[in-house]
């Protein structure tokens, strides 16, 4: 069965400092990966996505950056975080090709920049 | 574009049924609908697809308009289980159902109390 994990679970980071958020997926190849950004009462915002290793594609523009060194890996950066940073951050996966089957959500990482 | 959920927020007893709808300005192939417990990752429930499906998921059912590009999301007899946010998510027509950009609403807080 399919698993995707994603860590560390909580995050206290001094503004300035850099961010390394990390998600793998395992029981599958070649899925679509997601990083979303949960805020309060703003639902759920695609930050990145990506359909193969290398393969990054940006929906906002911001300090943020995104990584695909493995085909299951996704990696969520940043050199140097901002307050407004702050979020529940959370990856999710979907199986590759035509849209029929729903996002599998890792359990998240909720960051506080201090 | 962002889907825009209603109502924002439902308190229901035990047994009582709801409705959350979701509406989108532009053509839609799918839509998603997740459940997030407090503190939790949304957790998928169903997918509609082009074509005026409905489904069902227990007592949980949803349907969707492609003409009206809306879906109505149905809870039936609810359940204490049943609390946490619902979220709607949509696929933009023309995608091919290539299953990325997937676009969350700000979701719904439905509580059942005893």
């Amino acid at each position: 069965s399919q698993t995707i994990h994603q860590w560390p679970a909580t995050l206290v980071q001094p503004v300035g400092s850099p961010l390394s958020l990390e998600c793998t997926v395992e029981g599958t190849s070649n899925p679509n990966l997601y990083w979303y950004r949960q805020a309060a009462g703003r639902g759920l915002q695609l930050l990145f996505y990506s359909v193969g290793i290398g393969q990054i594609s940006s929906e906002v523009p911001q300090n943020l950056s995104a990584s695909r060194p493995q085909d299951r890996q996704f990696i969520l950066s940043s050199k140097k975080l901002l307050l407004s940073d702050s979020g529940f951050y959370l990856c999710a996966w979907s199986g590759p090709g035509q849209g029929a089957v729903g996002y599998t959500f890792g359990s998240g990482t909720r960051l506080t920049v201090v | 574009q962002q889907p825009v959920q209603s109502p924002q927020a439902v308190i229901l007893r035990e047994g009582e049924d709801a409705v959350i709808n979701c509406s989108s300005s532009k053509a839609l192939y799918s839509v998603h609908w997740y459940r997030q417990k407090h503190g939790e990752a949304p957790v998928f429930l169903m997918i509609l697809l082009k074509g005026g499906e409905q489904k069902g998921h227990e007592k949980i059912s949803a349907s969707f308009n492609e003409k009206k590009q809306q879906s109505s999301l149905y809870l039936t007899a609810s359940q204490l289980s049943y609390s946490g946010t619902y979220f709607c998510g949509t696929e933009a027509a023309g995608s091919g159902g290539s299953n990325y950009k997937l676009t969350f609403g700000k979701g719904t807080l439905l509580t059942v109390n005893p």
